[in-house]
C-alpha cells in the first residue's frame, strides 16, 4: 500500500520558474527522500532528510520536513527543461526493515 | 563502479507462463530490494534480502510470485502463471551496508498479454 500522497498531481510551469511539490505520510520515519523518474523507468535518488531534520538543501533542490503535520516539501528553483520528469517522496519507517514506501508522484513539465 | 542492473529490459509474455526478472545490485550491496510500480503510481514494496534471505516478503501480493538470492548478489524475480494484473515495471534497488540510500536500477517492464 502507499502510504505517501503527492501535491500536485502534476505542475506545468516555465523555465526559470520555482516548482513546488508536497508530500503527505502516514506513519512515524526514521527519513523521507525524494526520487526522480524519467519516462517511467529508473528511480535517482536526490535528497534524503532525516526525521530530526527540518530543511535540507542540495544545489537547486530544498527539501522540508514537518514530523508534526507529517508533511514534506520539495523546491526546485530556477527550473529547467531537464528538470521535467516525475518526483516521488518515499519514507523509510523506524520498523526497522528499511523498506521504502512511496507516494503517487507529482508530474513536473518545465517548458522552454 | 557499475550501478544496478535488471535483465531484461522489457519482457512481453503470455497469460499463464512463466517470467524471470534478474537483478544485479552494486557490487558489495548487502541489501537487496524488489518493487512493482504499476503505470501512474508509485513503486509498491515487494521483497527484501539481507544477504542471501529474505528478511522480509510482506509485499509480495501472493503465492506465484518468488524471489531468490542464492549467493547474496544476483537476485531472480519468479512469476508463475502470469496474470494480465501483472504488468508493470518491476524495480530493483540496492544499499550498502551502513548507508541510507537505495540505488534503483533501470526496471524491467513486463507486459502480459
Amino acid at each position: 500500500s502507499q502510504q505517501g500522497e503527492e501535491d500536485p498531481q502534476a505542475l506545468s510551469i516555465q523555465e526559470g520558474e520555482n516548482a513546488t511539490m508536497n508530500c503527505s505520510y502516514k506513519t512515524s520515519i526514521n527519513n523521507l527522500q525524494w526520487y526522480r523518474q524519467n519516462s517511467g523507468r529508473g528511480l535517482v535518488h536526490l535528497i534524503l532528510i532525516r526525521s530530526n531534520e527540518r530543511e535540507k538543501h542540495s544545489g537547486r533542490l530544498r527539501v522540508t520536513l514537518d514530523t508534526s503535520k507529517k508533511s514534506s516539501s520539495l523546491l526546485i528553483t530556477a527550473s529547467r527543461a531537464a528538470d521535467t520528469a516525475s518526483y516521488f517522496c518515499a519514507t523509510e519507517s523506524n520498523s526497522g526493515y528499511s523498506t521504502l514506501t512511496f507516494g503517487k508522484g507529482t508530474m513536473l513539465l518545465v517548458s522552454p | 563502479g557499475a550501478g544496478v542492473s535488471q535483465t531484461p529490459s522489457n519482457k512481453v509474455t503470455e497469460k499463464g507462463k512463466y517470467v524471470e526478472l534478474r537483478c544485479d545490485p552494486i557490487s558489495g550491496h548487502t541489501a537487496l530490494y524488489w518493487y512493482r510500480q504499476s503505470l501512474g503510481q508509485g513503486p509498491e514494496f515487494l521483497i527484501y534480502f539481507q544477504g542471501t534471505g529474505a528478511a522480509d516478503d510482506s509485499g509480495l501480493p501472493n503465492d506465484r510470485f518468488f524471489a531468490v538470492r542464492p549467493e547474496g548478489s544476483v537476485s531472480t524475480l519468479k512469476i508463475q502463471r502470469t496474470e494480465r494484473g501483472d504488468s508493470a515495471v518491476y524495480l530493483c534497488a540496492s544499499r550498502g551496508s551502513g548507508e541510507e540510500t537505495q540505488y534503483f536500477g533501470p526496471g524491467t517492464r513486463l507486459l502480459v498479454l
